[in-house]
């Protein structure tokens, strides 16, 4: 059965750090690639995805992922935090052309310091 | 738009007892789903529905049914409450099923949580 790791549960950043949220999942097929997010006291929401195509996608706010295939891995980036940012990140993956299973990470608590 | 829209926010139940969380949404979604979230691992998916009628198992099903009548609501029925169901649940729904409708972004309600004594 597929997987998603998320290897940092928690991470604290002081504002203008450089972020990377590590995960990585188990599927040798073809996979959809998500980050959603969820701010203190607000829905979870699509931060970016990757479905096909160049594997560096940018998202909202700055986000970036990249999809190494080779290392199964979707690792979130943004070259310089702010306290907005402070919230709950997680990484979620589907396996196949029409599955329907999105799995989720553990998720990582990101805190930043102003 | 509401969007998808969970009730009750919160419910505190006793062992045993019965329940259901309801989730609708008015965006003519075929797809549906429910999650449950717990502290340090993630979201679990639970059940979900790929149009009215149509219902599978997820990752967590057990003590858990669905149905789905109608395209807009997708009920959570906890048939006999246990402990072990403490949680946050969250709904989400997607438009649809055809082609690689595992790349559609998942619209998420507000939640519920739940607790069983």
């Amino acid at each position: 059965a597929q997987s998603v790791s998320q290897h940092n549960h928690h991470v604290i950043l002081s504002e203008a750090a450089s972020l990377e949220l590590g995960c990585n999942y188990s599927y040798g097929g073809t996979v959809n690639l998500f980050w959603y997010v969820q701010y203190p006291g607000q829905h979870l929401q699509l931060l970016l995805k990757y479905f096909s195509g160049d594997p560096l996608v940018k998202g909202i706010k700055g986000f970036e992922a990249e999809f190494i295939k080779s290392k199964f891995s979707f690792n979130l980036r943004k070259p310089s935090v702010q306290w907005s940012d402070t919230a709950e990140y997680f990484c979620a993956v589907n396996a196949g052309y029409s599955s329907y299973k999105l799995i989720f990470g553990s998720g990582t608590r990101l805190l930043v310091r102003p | 738009n509401a969007g998808v829209t969970q009730t009750p926010k919160f419910q505190v139940l006793k062992t045993g007892q019965s329940m259901t969380l309801q989730c609708a949404q008015d965006m003519n979604h075929e797809y549906m789903s429910w999650y449950r979230q717990d502290p340090g691992m993630g979201l679990r998916l639970i059940h979900y529905s790929v149009g009215a009628g149509i219902t599978d198992q997820g990752e967590v099903p057990n003590g858990y049914n669905v149905s789905r009548s109608t395209t807009e609501d997708f009920p959570l029925r906890l048939l006999s409450a246990a402990p072990s169901q403490t949680s946050v649940y969250f709904c989400a729904s997607s438009y649809g099923t055809g082609g690689n409708s595992g790349a559609n972004v998942l619209t998420f309600g507000a939640g519920s949580r739940l607790t069983v004594l």
